[in-house]
């Protein structure tokens, strides 16, 4: 079946740095999306990517969707405390329901 | 939460009982999502409903059953038969066109069996 990884599972930086998580499929999707839970909340609705080579950006962070749409990064630059908390991919193949990766815990030193 | 209400958010049951979380909405959306969460694990779709009185096993719906009555609500029964029923439940339902919809996300239930 459809398999959506990624990683890191954690990534502790101190405040001010930059953090990426990458998201890979194991088969093409047709969108992408991005969610962010905080510590004790529940996941909320970031992005959506639907194109191929896709990038779209709010404030710090940057979303990507690669070229043969397999793969998805975020990037935030400048981390800062408000940015802790998990941070999911979900992948769609078609009208097929969404598959959520493993998730990447981001913990931030002030 | 902004229209999904899932009470209680802690619930403890020992160990052989049934168990039922409520999802209630108010959002008028037609589909509406069960999800279960392990610590360092994804989202894992237990069961989901596109419309009143018909429901889909998602991927783990093992231990699980669900009915869909009325449209505001969607209750999951977690049954004795579930092996690992300690985990963090959430219930969602989507926004926007079928194939690029999103989900929208209730605060959750977490369900601790002794």
């Amino acid at each position: 079946g459809q398999q959506v990884m990624q990683i890191p599972q954690y990534q502790h930086v101190q405040e001010g740095e930059d953090f990426t998580t990458y998201c890979n499929s194991s088969t093409t999707l047709s969108n992408i999306q991005w969610y962010k839970q905080r510590p004790g909340g529940h996941p909320v609705f970031l992005i959506q990517l639907v194109k191929s080579g896709e990038v779209k950006k709010q404030k710090r962070l940057t979303f990507q969707f690669g070229e043969a749409k397999k793969n998805s990064s975020l990037h935030i630059t400048a981390t800062q405390t408000t940015d802790v908390g998990t941070y999911f991919c979900a992948g769609r193949r078609g009208a097929q329901k969404l598959v959520f990766g493993q998730g990447t815990r981001l913990t931030i030193n002030p | 939460d902004g229209g999904i209400t899932q009470s209680p958010k802690y619930l403890f049951r020992k160990e052989g009982q049934n168990v039922t979380l409520s999802c209630e909405q108010n959002l008028n959306h037609d589909a509406m999502y069960w999800y279960r969460q392990d610590p360092g694990q994804g989202l894992r779709l237990i069961y989901y409903s596109q419309i009143v009185n018909d429901f889909q096993k998602g991927d783990i719906a093992e231990g699980y059953s669900v009915s869909r009555e009325k449209k505001e609500s969607f209750p999951l029964t977690v049954t004795s038969a579930q092996k690992n029923p300690t985990a963090f439940y959430l219930c969602a339902t989507n926004i926007g066109t079928p194939s690029t919809d999103t989900q929208y996300f209730g605060p959750g239930t977490r369900l601790t069996v002794l």
